[in-house]
């Protein structure tokens, strides 16, 4: 089966610090990465992707780098806000199935 | 503005009752999904459908069953609650071009 990992539960930052929040793939055959962003009582909602013959791609604020070497993904957000505190899960779709796989998603905490 | 409608935001259940959890798109997307959230654990899939009356099980289905009788809705029916059902359900829908999937707020379930 798929398996979509997360380095760390939880990150704590400094607002206005940077923020790395990182993550693991298992398959090779996955055609777009996604980062999506949930805030308490709501749904995830899609942030950035990223397609497998890509290795970087920039968003507002955001960036995602991904290393098919070591099957890693990294969202990198910028002078974090605090509301950018939420859960951020990575999500990775195979280039065939209908099918999303979600990491476990890492609680993004930013100090005042 | 894309709108994933979940029938209930919280719901409190009595063991062995059954429980229908409605999901509603308008976006005319022809898969629809529904996933429970619990802590550390992230998304895990119990079902989707890639069409109107079709059905595939997911990761753990276990104890679920579906419905999909219109393209724009999909309902999760857990026919006898128990309370390791207690959980956070999402429901999403994906075009099966676009990247990401949409999903609604979610339904926080209680099972007692």
């Amino acid at each position: 089966g798929e398996s979509v990992g997360l380095h760390l539960p939880t990150l704590s930052v400094q607002e206005g610090d940077n923020s790395i929040i990182n993550c693991a793939y298992s398959n090779s055959a996955s055609d777009y990465f996604i980062w999506y962003k949930q805030e308490s009582g709501k749904g995830p909602q899609f942030i950035i992707d990223i397609r497998s013959n890509m290795d970087k791609r920039q968003g507002q604020r955001v960036t995602v780098l991904l290393n098919k070497t070591v099957k890693h993904l990294s969202l990198q957000i910028a002078a974090t806000q605090p509301g950018d505190s939420a859960v951020y899960f990575c999500a990775e779709r195979p280039n065939t199935g209908n099918q999303f796989y979600f990491g476990t998603g890492t609680s993004l905490t930013v100090i005042p | 503005d894309v709108k994933v409608t979940q029938s209930s935001r919280y719901l409190v259940k009595r063991t062995g009752e059954k429980v229908f959890l409605e999901c509603v798109q308008d976006m005319d997307h022809e898969n629809m999904f529904w996933y429970r959230q619990d802590p550390g654990l992230g998304l895990r899939l119990i079902y989707f459908s890639y069409d109107v009356k079709m059905k595939e099980k997911g990761d753990i289905p276990e104890g679920y069953s579906v419905s999909r009788e219109k393209k724009e809705r999909f309902s999760l029916i857990l026919e006898s609650a128990s309370t390791n059902q207690t959980s956070m359900y999402l429901c999403a829908h994906w075009s099966g071009t676009d990247t990401e999937a949409f999903f609604g707020q979610g339904t926080r379930l209680t099972v007692v």
